[in-house]
């Protein structure tokens, strides 16, 4: 039980282009998801806390207006990078909350 | 702000060893500290929770502990194995929050 999913595991893109990434919680209902980007060899830092039916709460330093989440359903998280550059290259990971935070297994983006 | 601190960052052993990895935290005002273990390009799969109530908690071959006043927490790997090759991650949540603030984690490579 339990189980997150993430879809794309990866994405290739140019510079420029608006990506988007879905992050299911499969067997639960979940109002909180969260997403984290990790930079090679660095922390997994928390970007926004997503809320069901509600507005994220980004974290310091992160542009809402550039990573735009939504949370339309208690199964569904989304993140858009909007005109993803070079820099937004990173792994991103979701979790939801039921209880615990159950993570998901990462989407590697790359953009070009 | 709370950091979260590992070490090492690396550690290599031969199969069959025991072994320890720290995690330091600098805000003793702990709701949790986790341990999880990250895999290559792939998400977190959540090993040992211990509440800022507890000393210890134990699954199979893993034992976590934590002394909250002094900021530390270890985890004791006992009997080492090829497969317990991974990146070992320590994350904190303050009170009343669900943020998790994770270490860079420590990189573990058991060798046959």
């Amino acid at each position: 039980g339990a189980v997150v999913s993430q879809h794309p595991s990866w994405v290739i893109c140019k510079s420029g282009t608006s990506v988007k990434i879905e992050c299911r919680s499969l067997d639960f209902q979940a109002t909180t998801m969260f997403w984290y980007r990790q930079f090679p060899k660095q922390s997994l830092m928390l970007m926004a806390t997503s809320n069901e039916g509600s507005k994220a709460t980004y974290e310091q330093g992160v542009e809402k207006d550039k990573f735009l989440i939504n949370h339309a359903s208690l199964t569904l998280s989304t993140l858009t990078v909007t005109s993803a550059h070079p820099e937004d290259s990173s792994f991103y990971i979701c979790s939801a909350r039921v209880a615990n935070q159950f993570f998901g297994p990462g989407t590697r983006l790359t953009v070009l | 702000k709370q950091e979260v601190t590992q070490i090492p960052a690396a550690l290599s052993v031969p199969e069959g060893e025991n072994l320890v990895l720290n995690c330091s935290f600098t805000d003793s005002a702990i709701y949790n500290l986790q341990w999880f273990r990250q895999d290559p390009g792939k998400g977190l799969t959540s090993l040992l929770l211990i509440q800022s109530s507890q000393r210890e908690q134990t699954s199979g071959r893993l034992n976590a502990s934590l002394d909250k006043s002094s900021g530390r927490s270890t985890l004791y790997i006992a009997a080492s194995q090829p497969g317990d090759s991974a990146t070992y991650l320590c994350a904190v949540s303050q009170g009343g929050s669900e943020k998790l603030v994770f270490g860079k984690g420590t990189k573990l490579t058991v060798n046959p």
